[in-house]
């Protein structure tokens, strides 16, 4: 069974730095692209980047450029999702999620979601 | 900001059938690219509905269905149930410098 699970709720400050993870199994994680996608409060859903875990290839969205480093351990099958100096406006729900591969540019399968909040 | 756009919202009375748009542009629907949609029930992760414009995975059942014409697409959902009571999004491909994957503006489905 194919599964991402996230890491645990988050409360940070304004300034703090933070890593977030989603580890993968029952699949072949080194085949899969692994996207990252933000929910802010109450809106909707967001593109952030992608990374291919074999490689680690790795693309942004213009707007999260610059702002957030994503990364890949294939040694234990986890994708990371990192801010160097948090802001408010982070607070968000994030989630990762798998694209399916041989060509398809949808995400099949998806973590439950790490909350972040920040707040002073 | 999400470059496909959806109503807000759409409801309908359980039994009837209620439509979805999604419109883009010729940067990702029109370019050919395939749409996709999630739901999104409250306070879980959004879960694959539709692929490929019109393919249902495993377990979601044919209410649901999808299409897709030039720059936009949709989802219909007939026979609406309670259990449909949740946030959809769609989702393409974008080929401009923008973005890559680009979800819509989400729209939320009330059962009256």
């Amino acid at each position: 069974e194919v599964q991402l699970v996230q890491s645990g709720a988050e409360v940070k400050k304004p300034g703090e730095s933070l890593k977030i993870s989603c580890k993968g199994s029952g699949y072949s994680f080194t085949s899969y692209w692994i996207g990252w996608v933000r929910q802010m409060p109450g809106k909707g859903l967001e593109w952030m980047g992608i990374i291919y875990p074999g490689d680690s290839d790795t693309r942004y969205s213009p707007s999260f450029q610059g702002q957030v480093t994503i990364s890949a351990d294939k040694s234990i099958s986890t994708a990371y999702l990192q801010w160097s100096s948090l802001k408010a406006s982070d607070t968000a729900m994030y989630y990762c999620a798998r694209r399916k591969g041989s060509g398809w540019d949808y995400f099949d399968y998806w973590g439950q979601g790490t909350l972040v909040t920040v707040s002073s | 900001q999400s470059v496909l756009t959806q109503p807000p919202s759409v409801s309908g009375a359980p039994g009837q059938r209620v439509t979805i748009s999604c419109t883009g542009s010729s940067s990702n629907i029109g370019a050919g690219y395939d749409v996709h949609w999630y739901q999104q029930l409250p306070g879980t992760a959004p879960k694959l509905l539709i692929y490929g414009n019109s393919n249902r995975p495993s377990g979601v059942p044919d209410r649901f269905s999808g299409s897709k014409s030039g720059t936009s697409a949709s989802l219909a959902i007939t026979g609406l149930q309670a259990e449909d009571e949740a946030d959809y999004y769609c989702q393409s491909y974008d080929s401009s410098l923008s973005a890559h994957y680009v979800f819509g503006t989400g729209t939320k489905v009330t059962v009256l």
